[in-house]
């Protein structure tokens, strides 16, 4: 069974302490590992997808990077605004029409 | 008006009321879902609908009935439910449910049910 476990489960900043976020996953053949963030009140909005191992993406400041085995999401000097629920999700490559499988999220608190 | 759309935003119902949760995308997929978010707990998949043909049904309760009148719009009635159904309910769009590419998520229904 696929399997996505993210940590923390909360993580608080102080503004322009850099961190990391991260996702471990278990899957038969990964096809695309994705981060979301999600604003309260909100849908998550789609930030990256990686494919493969050793793959990084990077926006503003964030940066995702993907191993066999996990994936992180480095939020470097982040700003107040950066406050978000960060979400992973993976799809197998044999999973047929079902999507995606999601963690259950890092609540992210960045304090000026 | 761009992306996915969902009403109504908040609702309240009682354990015998029937209402109906309504979506729409404005982005030209073929693959529309819902998402049943609850504190605590990961996005669960309930169905997907692939070119109005559902294709995906995980287990969820015959009080939960979807439908699918064409590719940009996607219901989802409700009838009998329990208080454990109180949850942000997403709906979602892509072009291909198949093939490993992101979701666009609308902005949700806040379900409380008394």
């Amino acid at each position: 069974e696929d399997q996505v476990t993210q940590s923390p489960e909360a993580l608080r900043l102080q503004e322009g302490e850099s961190s990391s976020l991260n996702c471990s996953y278990t899957v038969s053949g990964l096809r695309g590992l994705f981060w979301y963030r999600q604003d309260p009140g909100k849908g998550p909005e789609f930030l990256f997808t990686l494919y493969s191992a050793g793959e990084e993406k990077e926006k503003e400041r964030l940066k995702a990077t993907l191993t066999k085995k996990e994936s992180f999401l480095h939020i470097t000097a982040p700003k107040p605004e950066d406050s978000a629920t960060y979400l992973c999700a993976v799809q197998a490559r044999n999973s047929g029409n079902t999507p995606l499988v999601f963690g259950k999220g890092t609540r992210l608190s960045v304090i000026a | 008006e761009t992306g996915v759309t969902q009403t109504p935003r908040h609702l309240v119902m009682g354990m015998t009321n029937k209402k109906s949760l309504k979506c729409e995308q404005h982005l030209g997929h073929n693959a529309m879902y819902w998402y049943k978010q609850s504190a605590k707990k990961p996005l669960e998949l309930m169905f997907v609908y692939s070119l109005e043909e559902r294709v995906e049904n995980n287990s969820v309760p015959s009080r939960f009935s979807p439908e699918c009148p064409n590719s940009s719009h996607l219901f989802l009635h409700l009838h009998t439910l329990q208080p454990e159904d109180s949850a942000l309910y997403l709906c979602a769009s892509s072009q291909d449910p198949g093939r490993g590419e992101k979701l666009f998520f609308g902005s949700g229904t806040q379900l409380s049910v008394l």
